[in-house]
């Protein structure tokens, strides 16, 4: 019974290039959320998508951030033209439904270094 | 503005001791809150959760106290291990319009052997 599954666990990306982050629910999950952890900070809230729909990004960059979680495949996070500040965890949870006390699974994280 | 509150930064414990970790939030919207529990190089686990209907939820050494009035809550964990040695983020969830979660900044627990 898989969990959560993310990659690439590192990733390590020059100034100006596209960071692809990839997240795979757990089986039968249809709601996914993407969290960004700084240093020493909790988790911050990004994005949270079902299939094919974004519901709330309002944690999310306007610029250079976009998600996706199309009906066939992962859920995609693509940050582009990557800046040292973007050096972070980026964390990917999924959940059978949206109700309140339905637990959020994370996966493993996705560390992202800009050079 | 930091809606949920978390503290201490870090604590050592002595193996056998209780850990005591405290959050407040300031959006009576919450209502469903969650503590989290990673090791380095991991993912956040769910660790225990409750509701504000009720003031203690218990599982095994460790438990959550609520105080709805104060807008307060803690994890305390019973006869610590070396083995509890992670960072704790308590969370909190808006059932409202949304469902992300707030998190606290965490607080490093070392448990001494």
């Amino acid at each position: 019974n898989a969990g959560v599954m993310q990659n690439p666990r590192h990733l390590v990306r020059r100034r100006g290039q596209e960071a692809r982050l990839r997240c795979s629910p757990m089986k039968g999950h249809s709601h996914v959320y993407w969290y960004r952890q700084l240093p020493e900070e909790g988790l911050k809230f990004m994005v949270y998508l079902q299939k094919e729909n974004i519901i709330d990004e309002s944690g999310m960059p306007k610029e250079r951030f976009s998600a996706e979680f199309p009906k066939e495949g992962p859920s995609i996070l693509r940050i582009q033209q990557v800046v040292r500040g973007d050096s972070a965890a980026y964390f990917c949870a999924s959940s059978l439904d949206r109700q309140t006390t339905d637990t959020q699974y994370f996966g493993p994280g996705t560390r992202l270094t800009v050079l | 503005q930091q809606q949920v509150k978390q503290s201490p930064q870090s604590l050592i414990v002595q193996k056998g001791g209780i850990s005591i970790i405290n959050c407040a939030y300031e959006n009576t919207a919450f209502d469903y809150f969650p503590w989290y529990q990673q090791f380095p190089g991991k993912g956040p686990a769910l660790l225990i959760a409750i509701r504000p209907d009720v003031s203690e939820k218990k599982e095994g050494r460790f438990t959550i106290s609520f105080n709805k009035s104060a807008k307060q809550f803690s994890l305390h964990i019973m006869d610590s291990q070396p083995g509890d040695s992670a960072t704790y983020f308590c969370a909190a969830r808006n059932g409202g319009s949304n469902y992300k979660l707030t998190f606290g900044k965490g607080t490093l627990l070392t448990v001494n052997p």
